[in-house]
C-alpha cells in the first residue's frame, strides 16, 4: 500500500470551468475526509466520509462543492462554476474509525483558477 | 468547538541550535493532540501525538512535545536542529474519546534553519 493518493497533483482552470478530483484512501480504512488549505493557513475540514456515507459538511462547502464516496472507496470531490477564491490546495486524508488512531493525508491537489 | 493557536508564523534558526514552536489550544472537552509537517508542495506528515499516558511525546527524528494540560499549551521542542528540518509545522486537534473525527489546525509555524 503507498499510502493516501490525489489525483491529479496540480490543476490550472478558468474561473467559471467544472473541476474534479480524486482521492483512493489507504485500502483498509473506512473514513475519507477533504480539508482545504489556501496560502498561509493551515487546512479547513470540509467534509468526510465512513464507508459510503457522507457524515458531516463544513459551513466552507457551499452548493458549488460535492464529495461522493460511491462504495466506500475512493472519492471525489466536484467543484462547478470554480470562483478565484477556489484556488487552494485540497487535501484528502484516510483513517480507521477507532479511537486512538490516526489521519494519513495524501500530497494534495493545488487548484489555480484564472 | 476546539482552536488551536500557533503563536509564531515563521521561526528561523542557527544549524545545531534548540528551537521551540509553540502551541495553544482552546476546548471545552477533552482533546487529543497532534503535530504535522509539511514539506514544500506536499501533504502533511504525522510528527507525533498525543493521545492518553505520559504527557512526554517523542518522535523518531528528535523532535518531541510536551502536553500540558494546565496552560492548554502542546509546545514542540528538538535540541539541535538540521537543515533538513526546514517545513512548516502545524499543530492540531480534535475531541477525545470519539471516533476518529475532523482535526481542527493552527495558522502553521515556518520553520527555516540557517546553515
Amino acid at each position: 500500500d503507498t499510502g493516501v493518493s490525489q489525483n491529479p497533483r496540480h490543476k490550472i482552470t478558468k474561473r467559471g470551468q467544472n473541476v474534479t478530483f480524486r482521492c483512493d484512501p489507504i485500502s483498509e480504512h473506512n473514513r475519507l475526509y477533504w480539508y482545504r488549505q489556501t496560502l498561509g493557513q493551515g487546512p479547513e475540514f470540509l467534509t468526510y466520509f465512513q464507508n459510503e456515507a457522507q457524515l458531516e459538511k463544513s459551513r466552507l462547502l457551499s452548493d458549488r462543492f460535492s464529495a461522493e464516496r460511491p462504495k466506500g472507496s475512493f472519492s471525489t470531490l466536484e467543484i462547478q462554476r470554480t470562483e478565484q477564491g477556489d484556488s487552494a490546495m485540497y487535501l484528502c486524508a484516510s483513517s480507521h474509525s477507532g479511537r486512538n488512531t490516526e489521519a494519513f493525508f495524501g500530497q494534495g491537489t493545488r487548484l489555480t483558477v484564472v | 468547538a476546539q482552536s488551536v493557536t500557533q503563536l509564531d508564523s515563521q521561526v528561523p534558526v542557527f544549524e545545531e541550535a534548540p528551537v521551540e514552536l509553540r502551541c495553544n489550544y482552546s476546548s471545552s472537552v477533552s482533546v487529543y493532540l497532534f503535530w504535522y509537517v509539511q514539506y514544500p508542495n506536499q501533504g502533511l506528515q504525522l510528527l507525533l501525538k498525543y493521545l492518553s499516558g505520559s504527557t512526554l511525546v517523542e518522535s523518531i527524528n528528535g523532535f518531541e512535545a510536551e502536553f500540558n494540560k494546565s496552560q492548554t499549551s502542546f509546545h514542540l521542542r528538538k535540541p539541535s536542529v538540521h537543515i533538513s528540518d526546514t517545513a512548516e509545522y502545524f499543530c492540531a486537534v480534535r475531541r477525545a474519546n470519539f471516533g476518529n473525527e475532523k482535526l481542527t489546525f493552527g495558522t502553521g509555524t515556518r520553520l527555516t534553519i540557517i546553515p
